[in-house]
């Protein structure tokens, strides 16, 4: 599996974009880029996952570079509610189990 | 809510004693997933199972077992407890058992397991 490296925390204002770096330079060409949250001690959260292309729902974007050993996670406007520990998970195809690193803790603020 | 229940929320126990989590996944999720969150280890991957087998193993100890019965439910058994057990148990569920498109895991509220 990828080894990343996120940033510990980062604090973002409210209503204004939040954009969470992931390095990723060890990725294989068959290991999606998942993005997961969690809030303070709840079950954590799918927020969006990625191949090659630029990905968006209705959560998120996830940018990822050409190269695939970057990416960076958009959410569009932070609201306090997203205030979380960020993961960014790389995971192959034929194992669906997601190792968890330190992430990094944003936190909204008013 | 995930659609993932786990029960009970909340464990206290005694070091030495068993335990067993349950978990019930979301409607029409075949694969089951099993995660420790402890403060000094962060989340950790214990174990998979897909449709009653096991699948993938992480760093479960060989004093806890997992299994899925064919109704899909899963339980989680913790036997000769120590203190450093004490954690936050998930579980998730999720539709097939590898990575991909529609496939992202859904994690339940987690049972707090408390060992003195």
């Amino acid at each position: 599996d990828a080894k990343t490296t996120q940033p510990t925390s980062m604090d973002c204002a409210e209503g204004r974009a939040a954009n969470l770096p992931c390095n990723h330079s060890t990725i294989s060409g068959n290991e999606y880029v998942y993005w997961y949250r969690q809030i303070h001690s709840q079950g954590p959260q799918y927020i969006i996952h990625g191949l090659k292309n630029n990905e968006t729902n209705e959560m998120a974007s996830l940018i990822i570079t050409e190269d695939r050993k970057s990416s960076t996670l958009i959410l569009p406007h932070a609201t306090l509610r997203d205030t979380a520990v960020y993961y960014c998970i790389p995971t192959g195809r034929g194992a669906n189990n997601l190792f968890f690193g330190t992430g990094t803790r944003l936190t909204v603020i008013p | 809510d995930s659609g993932v229940t786990q029960t009970p929320k909340h464990l206290i126990t005694a070091t030495g004693q068993r335990v067993t989590l349950r978990c019930s996944p979301r409607s029409g999720d075949l694969s089951v997933y099993w995660y420790q969150q402890s403060l000094d280890q962060g989340l950790q991957f214990l174990i998979q199972y897909y449709n009653g087998e096991e699948r993938a193993k992480g760093n479960i100890l060989e004093r806890f077992s997992a299994q899925q019965f064919p109704d899909l439910h899963s339980e989680l058994n913790l036997s000769s407890l120590e203190l450093g057990d004490s954690a936050l148990y998930f579980c998730a569920s999720s539709v097939e058992a590898g990575a991909g498109r529609g496939n992202e895991q859904f994690f339940g509220p987690g049972t707090r397991l408390t060992v003195l």
